[in-house]
């Protein structure tokens, strides 16, 4: 089945600053890869995700890049903020699969202080 | 979207016994996933649970201590039996939204810790 490596598993930034947490997956069939954010005592809730057709995708402050050949992905997170606070994971799956389950990483403690 | 509902939110146990979390969705869906989070840890896949059909569970989980139902496409229960301490986490169900290309969520999960 697939591994996910993510590191790493803890990260302090500066407010302002810029954090960036990796991935790498072991199965080339894999083709959807989702971040999740997951605030204390809370569910974990996608915040971007990205497919194996695309190399970059955006949203605001929050940016995923995937390098097929490398299989290896990665989250920015520009201009941090305080609230950007929480445990990140990233996961990968072959959504064609029948199984349609996630394969998630260790997670990522992201601190950010003010 | 999907939205999911957990019951209990919460339980305290007593070792030897056993209990059962209730996950219902507001939409039909093929698969539900039940997953188990250990303190600082990430998430584990216990089994899946297609309707009308036997539960598939993960290496490192058997069915005489997580049995699974799915009665219907909107409903799953995961009963933790014969608890121990080491039973002590937060279980969490999830599905695939109905939507192309839509995420998988999760639900508020069902913190549970066992004397």
């Amino acid at each position: 089945g697939e591994n996910v490596e993510q590191h790493p598993s803890t990260l302090s930034v500066q407010e302002g600053d810029s954090a960036v947490i990796k991935c790498t997956y072991s199965d080339s069939a894999s083709n959807y890869f989702p971040w999740y954010k997951q605030e204390l005592g809370k569910r974990p809730q996608l915040i971007i995700d990205i497919r194996s057709n695309v190399g970059e995708k955006k949203d605001q402050r929050i940016a995923v890049t995937l390098n097929k050949t490398a299989k290896h992905f990665s989250l920015h997170i520009t201009e941090t903020q305080p609230e950007d606070s929480a445990v990140y994971f990233c996961a990968a799956t072959d959504r064609g699969s029948t199984l349609g389950r996630l394969y998630f990483g260790r997670g990522t403690q992201l601190t950010v202080w003010p | 979207s999907a939205v999911i509902s957990q019951k209990p939110s919460r339980d305290i146990c007593q070792r030897g016994t056993s209990l059962t979390i209730q996950c219902q969705v507001d939409s039909q869906v093929t698969m539900m996933f039940w997953y188990r989070q250990q303190p600082g840890q990430s998430l584990t896949l216990i089994a899946t649970a297609n309707q009308g059909s036997e539960a598939t569970y993960e290496s490192g989980f058997v069915i005489d201590k997580f049995p699974i139902s799915r009665p219907n496409l909107t409903f799953s229960t995961l009963t933790v039996s014969n608890m121990s301490p080491e039973d002590s986490s937060i279980y969490l169900c999830s599905v695939w939204g109905l939507a192309e290309g839509n995420e998988q969520f999760f639900g508020p999960g069902t913190r549970l810790t066992v004397l």
